[in-house]
């Protein structure tokens, strides 16, 4: 699977749109993008998930850049409970696990 | 919604001693998987399961480790001996299916404590 990198922290204002980057320069044809969030030591959370096209979920939209090397989360209204761990994870269609790195740390502020 | 449940919430055992961790996946799907999580670290994969054998696994399921779907809805993890650093969230999850459109589906997690 395609390493990811993301940035360690961000903050964002209560209310406001969360954009969490993600780079996949490596990332081929058949993997997918996840995201995941941790809140606390709670079981990791599915948000959403793409191939190609930009997807948009009841939590989140997911934006792929046209070449795939990079997307971004977007939460359009964050609230103090999306403060959490945000994993961005690139799998392989028909492989068995996530692999999670260390993911961003966003925290929403009132 | 179906939802992934895991028993106990928190276990603690002395050193040596073996432990079962229980999961119960959503039920109709067919991979499961542990993964741990040791505080302050990032989330790591243990071993998937289909068909009632291991499917893949990590370096750090060694043989210290082994997992069973007894019936048709429990999953558990056993470990046999435990150690210090066996310490750790255990989380489950499932998936329906191995394509990559299927997302995991994770459990509450299992703290071990291990003294």
């Amino acid at each position: 699977d395609a390493k990811t990198t993301q940035p360690p922290s961000m903050d964002c204002a209560e209310g406001r749109a969360a954009n969490l980057p993600c780079n996949h320069s490596t990332i081929s044809g058949n993997e997918y993008v996840y995201w995941y969030r941790q809140i606390h030591s709670q079981g990791p959370q599915y948000i959403i998930h793409g191939l190609k096209n930009n997807e948009t979920n009841e939590m989140a939209s997911l934006i792929i850049t046209e070449d795939r090397k990079s997307s971004t989360l977007i939460l359009p209204h964050a609230t103090l409970r999306d403060t959490a761990v945000y994993y961005c994870i690139v799998r392989a269609a028909y492989n068995n696990d996530m692999r999670f790195g260390a993911g961003t740390r966003l925290t929403v502020k009132p | 919604e179906p939802e992934v449940t895991q028993t106990p919430s928190h276990q603690v055992t002395q050193m040596g001693q073996e432990v079962i961790l229980r999961c119960v996946p959503i039920s109709n799907h067919l991979y499961f998987y542990w993964y741990r999580q040791i505080l302050g670290q990032k989330v790591e994969f243990l071993v998937s399961f289909y068909n009632n054998e291991i499917s893949e696994k990590s370096e750090i399921f060694d043989d210290q480790f082994s997992v069973e779907r007894p019936d048709g809805s429990n999953f558990t993890l056993k470990i046999r001996s435990t150690k210090l650093e066996d310490s750790a969230m255990y989380f489950c999850a499932s998936t329906l299916g191995l394509a990559g459109s299927n997302e995991q589906f994770f459990g509450p997690g299992t703290r071990l404590t291990v003294l």
